[in-house]
């Protein structure tokens, strides 16, 4: 498995306003999600970001709204920009271990939008 | 498109009840199955992952098995800490990374 951590764990923050959310893993990995839980509903993939290369995002989610920075193999952020009430969710990352498919993730971040 | 339904979408059990979560997929060649356990307020914990029909794996009172179409997660003799919700997620051969997660299942066991 792997130990994966998040900042912050929640925020409240005003419409217009940006949030940077910040993953940290504890070993080096290859591949890093970012996901969105709206509420009651499943984990929607953002996009995927490879160190050293650019995010590669989902239909639906576009690099002005979710601009997302890959540093070296064990850090990501997330950005939420020019947020709406719409936005409010839980932000979470993942890590792919490589050569096993399998996904672990971090304790997500709860944002709300007022 | 990966399709993947969960049901039920709310389950509740006696304690020491046993029963099935189900998960049906449909998906252009399956790579691999995936349970997660999420508490709320906390990411998704991995349980299970799951690459061909007939397979099965198992952890404590649970128990994963996978066919074509389906997989199960038996919940034998539960306990009211295994109240959480159950997610599915199912990975795909056209080469994307993505998880894609059914809505899920939430247990609830009663004392």
């Amino acid at each position: 498995s792997a130990v994966i951590s998040q900042k912050p764990s929640r925020d409240i923050c005003q419409r217009g306003t940006s949030l940077t959310i910040q993953c940290q893993v504890d070993s080096q990995v290859t591949m890093m999600f970012w996901y969105r839980q709206q509420p009651g509903q499943s984990l929607t993939l953002i996009a995927t970001a490879n160190q050293g290369s650019e995010a590669t995002y989902e239909s639906g989610f576009v690099i002005d709204k979710f601009p997302i920075s890959r540093p070296n193999l064990t850090f990501s952020t997330l950005t939420v920009s020019n947020m709406s009430p719409e936005d409010s969710s839980i932000y979470l990352c993942s890590v792919d271990r490589g050569g096993t498919d399998t996904q672990y993730f971090g304790p997500g971040t709860r944002l709300t939008v007022l | 498109e990966d399709q993947v339904t969960q049901s039920p979408e709310a389950l509740r059990l006696q304690e020491g009840e046993s029963s099935s979560l189900n998960c049906s997929y449909t998906v252009s060649g399956l790579r691999g199955l995936f349970w997660y356990r999420q508490d709320p307020g906390k990411g998704p914990e991995f349980l299970f992952t799951l690459y061909s029909a007939g397979e099965e794996k198992e952890k404590e009172r649970l128990k994963a098995t996978l066919t074509k179409k389906e997989s199960f997660l038996h919940i034998t003799a539960p306990k009211p800490e295994d109240s959480a919700t159950y997610l599915c997620a199912v990975h795909d051969q056209t080469g994307a990374n993505n998880l894609f997660f059914g809505t899920g299942t939430r247990l609830t066991v009663i004392p």
